[in-house]
């Protein structure tokens, strides 16, 4: 799998934007780019993908770079909430074989 | 939402001793994961299911983990015997698998320590 990197952590205030970048410069024409984020004492949670298009659901925004090197996932208002460890992780659209491999990601850490 | 459930939440058990963890993967959701997250090694992949059938379990210890579905709503990960190295959170994941297009979903996890 492609690899990806990532800061190892990021502070916010409380109703600010984030933007979390990852970098993947040898990512290949068929991966997909995830976002998963991991809140205290629970499992990874799903929060965008994209491919080649900027995306935007009720959660976040995920802008791609046009050569697609490299990623910015954006909260447009932190909350407490969502302080996390955010994963940036590439998936194959071709692969029949499909798991997400985590690295170490990013701790968010947001103060009031 | 539909989510996965993950039993038991916690479990602690003695060195030696049999461990038998489930999960209920969303209905109709054909791929299931078993990960574990410990602080040294982040989250490793255990076991890989599609349509029940196991695609690569290389990530678990073979002479004392297994990973069966016995049906489509169940996913066991079982330990035998337990050492106090396997402690650590196991989380099941499932999902839509085949393609990088779709997202999986994760249970709370089963928070075990071997002692």
């Amino acid at each position: 799998d492609a690899k990806t990197t990532q800061p190892n952590s990021m502070e916010s205030n409380e109703e600010e934007p984030v933007h979390l970048p990852c970098n993947h410069s040898t990512i290949s024409g068929t991966d997909y780019i995830h976002w998963y984020r991991q809140l205290p004492s629970q499992g990874p949670e799903y929060v965008i993908h994209g491919l080649t298009s900027n995306v935007n659901n009720r959660m976040a925004s995920l802008a791609i770079a046009e050569d697609r090197k490299s990623s910015t996932l954006i909260l447009h208002r932190a909350t407490l909430r969502d302080a996390a460890v955010y994963y940036c992780i590439l998936r194959s659209v071709n692969s029949g074989y499909s798991t997400l491999t985590f690295g170490k990601g990013t701790m968010l850490l947001v103060s009031p | 939402d539909a989510r996965v459930t993950q039993t038991p939440r916690h479990k602690v058990t003695e060195m030696g001793q049999e461990v038998t963890m489930r999960c209920q993967p969303i209905l109709g959701h054909n791929t299931v994961f078993w990960y574990r997250q410990t602080m040294m090694q982040g989250l490793e992949l255990l076991a890989y299911f599609r349509n029940r059938a196991p695609l690569d379990d290389s990530g678990m210890p073979k002479d004392r983990f297994s990973a069966e579905m016995p049906d489509a709503t169940l996913a066991t990960l079982k330990i035998q015997p337990s050492e106090p190295r396997d402690s650590a959170v196991y989380f099941c994941a499932s999902g839509l698998g085949g393609t990088g297009s779709q997202g999986y979903t994760f249970g709370s996890g089963t928070r075990l320590t071997v002692v």
